[in-house]
């Protein structure tokens, strides 16, 4: 698997978008890019994953750069409950052996 | 549908003792895995499993023992329990080997003293 690259931690305002950025600039053409959050020592969970188009669900969109080098998970209208540790993990599907890494801790003030 | 479901939710263990920690799952998801986080790090996979009768070892799996006889059920098995094995546990499960994401239980929190 790729590694990324997040910052440690980033701060958001109530009401704001949070633009939650990772670096993958290793990335494998077959490998997709996943977003899962961990709230206060719950278990982890999945946002959103994508490949090479820009994804979005209800919670989170995810915009992938043409080079597929570098990614962004944003959260439109951030609240007090998406404060959170975010994790950004590149992967190929078939590959079992997923590891997570330290993530950004995302606080939103209000 | 319960998801994935972590049993015991906190535990004491005593240097030396044995235990497993259980996750069960409802989704016939046939990948199931544990991983444990320790304070301030990411999560570390411990041994994963694709499907009954097949599991392996992730990052770390020294100290720990699976078994998978059902599609169900992932039992981790602790054999003697270091200190160092003070962790917070995690159990997920997916189907299609993830490509939709993984489902994480609750989690449990072993103390070992």
């Amino acid at each position: 698997d790729a590694k990324t690259t997040q910052p440690p931690s980033m701060d958001c305002a109530e009401g704001r978008a949070a633009n939650l950025p990772c670096n993958h600039s290793t990335i494998s053409g077959n490998e997709y890019v996943y977003w899962y959050r961990q709230i206060h020592s719950q278990g982890p969970q999945y946002i959103i994953h994508g490949l090479k188009n820009n994804e979005t669900n209800e919670m989170a969109s995810l915009i992938i750069t043409e080079d597929r080098k570098s990614s962004t998970l944003i959260l439109p209208h951030a609240t007090l409950r998406d404060t959170a540790v975010y994790y950004c993990i590149v992967r190929v599907v078939s590959y079992d052996k997923v590891i997570f890494g330290p993530g950004t801790s995302l606080s939103v003030i209000p | 549908n319960a998801g994935v479901t972590q049993t015991p939710k906190f535990q004491v263990l005593k240097t030396g003792q044995s235990m497993t920690l259980q996750c069960a799952q409802d989704m016939n998801h046939e990948y199931m895995s544990w991983y444990r986080q320790d304070p301030g790090m990411g999560l570390r996979l411990i041994h994963y499993s694709v499907g009954a009768g097949i599991t392996d070892q992730g990052e770390v799996p020294n100290g720990y023992n699976v078994s998978r006889s059902t599609t169900e059920d992932f039992p981790l098995r602790l054999l003697s329990a270091a200190p160092s094995q003070t962790s917070v546990y995690f159990c997920a499960s997916s189907y299609n080997r993830g490509r939709y994401g993984y489902t994480f239980g609750s989690g449990t929190r072993l103390t070992v003293v």
